[in-house]
């Protein structure tokens, strides 16, 4: 069945230092992957996806992911975290061989940013 | 703001009782998604419309039923409700199509209290 795990149910940094946020995947064939926050009481909002080409992409707000077929990761990044970044994250994925639409979500991690 | 309404925002009801929540998508979206946000099963696709016709099926119960009405704008019917139903429900659209690359737009979310 296909999968995203997000091993770290929270992530705690302090502003100023890098973050990362783990996502890694199980799927057949090639995934597409994106990263979605949500902050609290509010939808899910995009920060950005890999469909193919560069491993690391570049998204909203300062965050960067790469992608790792070697490892099936696509761990988020951010050089410099604020305390505004703190936020519930999910990774996902949809599966173009299987020709469905929909995003198998992760089960979030929870990063916290302390001034 | 993703362009994506939900209403209501907030909806507390009793077991057994029945509820309709309202989605409208982006202007020009042709696909919306509902998923169902629980504390203990994470977010998880529930239901797929494309244009009107159902186009794919996840984790939805058979007490659970959705549309989407020729003006785009879908329902999600939630009947006999039990105290596990409780949970915020998220629609996103899409513009729809064979377009597995792009990403969703989340609305704000139902929070659905069964009581």
């Amino acid at each position: 069945a296909q999968s995203v795990a997000q091993p770290e149910d929270q992530v705690n940094v302090a502003e100023g230092n890098p973050l990362t946020v783990k996502c890694t995947y199980s799927v057949s064939g090639n995934p597409y992957l994106f990263w979605y926050v949500q902050y609290p009481n509010r939808g899910l909002q995009f920060l950005l996806k890999y469909i193919t080409g560069d491993n690391l992409v570049k998204g909203s707000y300062g965050f960067e992911a790469e992608f790792n077929k070697s490892q099936t990761s696509f761990h988020l990044k951010k050089p410099s975290a604020l305390v505004s970044d703190s936020a519930l994250y999910f990774c996902a994925v949809r599966v173009p061989a299987e020709n469905t639409d929909k995003l198998i979500f992760g089960t979030g991690t929870r990063l916290q940013v302390f001034p | 703001d993703s362009g994506v309404t939900q209403t209501p925002k907030h909806l507390i009801t009793a077991t057994g009782q029945r509820v309709t929540l309202r989605c409208s998508p982006r202007s020009g979206d042709l696909s919306v998604y509902w998923y169902q946000q629980s504390l203990d099963q994470g977010l998880q696709f529930l239901i797929q419309y494309y244009n009107g016709e159902e186009r794919a099926k996840g984790n939805i119960l058979e007490r659970f039923s959705a549309q989407q009405f020729p003006d785009l704008h879908s329902e999600l019917n939630l009947s006999s409700l039990e105290l596990g139903d409780s949970a915020l429900y998220f629609c996103a659209s899409t513009r729809g199509g064979r377009e597995l690359y792009n990403e969703q737009f989340f609305g704000p979310g139902t929070r659905l209290t069964v009581l």
